[in-house]
């Protein structure tokens, strides 16, 4: 099975650069997804990493080391709408594609 | 992006009684669907893989008698709690994604509150 961990807060203030990091125990995926849930929402689409190294999107940006068993989001000049949680998730080979979450990352940003 | 469309967003319901949610994929076909259940502060949880005109896969531990799935075309699938109870009060949501798409990004419905009293 897979096994995705995530510290479960992280507070910020406004314009500061926060990293939420995830590690890992899969046995093979395709790659890491980082996903955004406003609370009642649905989780949104931010990054996905294939391959090791930095992918960046606008203010976000995520991290893949497989020999680490390890990736993480950094989101950059933070802002009051960026409070959320923050999951990341993997499809792997053997499971018919389905996504499994990480326990995830309850991010507040205050002034 | 990919739309994913699901009904109703919030439904309560008497205990003992079922409740069907639907999930549809309104600008692509999608012969496979995915059904997650979330708890109040906590990860999505996958419940079932939705297969078009086969039987769904279940995930361990989710029963397949209470919890039926049926996927009857290439954009609707649907859950229904069958024999409701308050501990079946949850989030429910579904995901898909266009084929050919399958290793990036996934495309989620607006979710269920169902609450079961």
């Amino acid at each position: 099975g897979q096994s995705l961990e995530q510290p479960s807060e992280v507070t910020a203030v406004e314009g500061a650069i926060v990293q939420i990091n995830c590690t890992y125990q899969t046995s093979g995926f395709y790659g890491l997804s980082w996903y955004q849930q406003h609370d009642g929402g649905a989780p949104t689409f931010l990054s996905y990493n294939a391959l090791d190294g930095l992918e960046e999107t606008g203010r976000f940006s995520s991290f893949l080391s497989r020999s680490d068993s390890y990736g993480y989001l950094l989101l950059q000049e933070l802002q009051m709408k960026d409070s959320a949680s923050y999951f990341c998730a993997v499809r792997d080979y053997g499971g018919g594609n389905k996504l499994t979450f990480g326990t995830g990352t309850q991010l507040k940003v205050e002034l | 992006g990919a739309v994913v469309s699901q009904h109703p967003s919030r439904v309560i319901c008497k205990s003992g009684t079922s409740v069907k949610i639907e999930c549809r994929s309104l600008d692509f076909q999608a012969t496979t669907m995915f059904w997650y259940r979330q708890f109040p502060k906590q990860s999505l949880m996958l419940m079932a893989t939705s297969n078009e005109g086969s039987k769904a896969t279940y995930e361990q531990g989710v029963e397949k008698d209470k919890f039926l799935i049926n996927h009857a075309s290439l954009t609707l699938s649907t859950l229904t709690v069958t024999s409701a109870h308050p501990e079946d009060s949850s989030f429910y949501i579904c995901s898909a994604s266009p084929q050919g798409n399958l290793n990036t990004e996934a495309f989620f419905g607006q979710g269920t509150r169902l609450t079961v009293v």
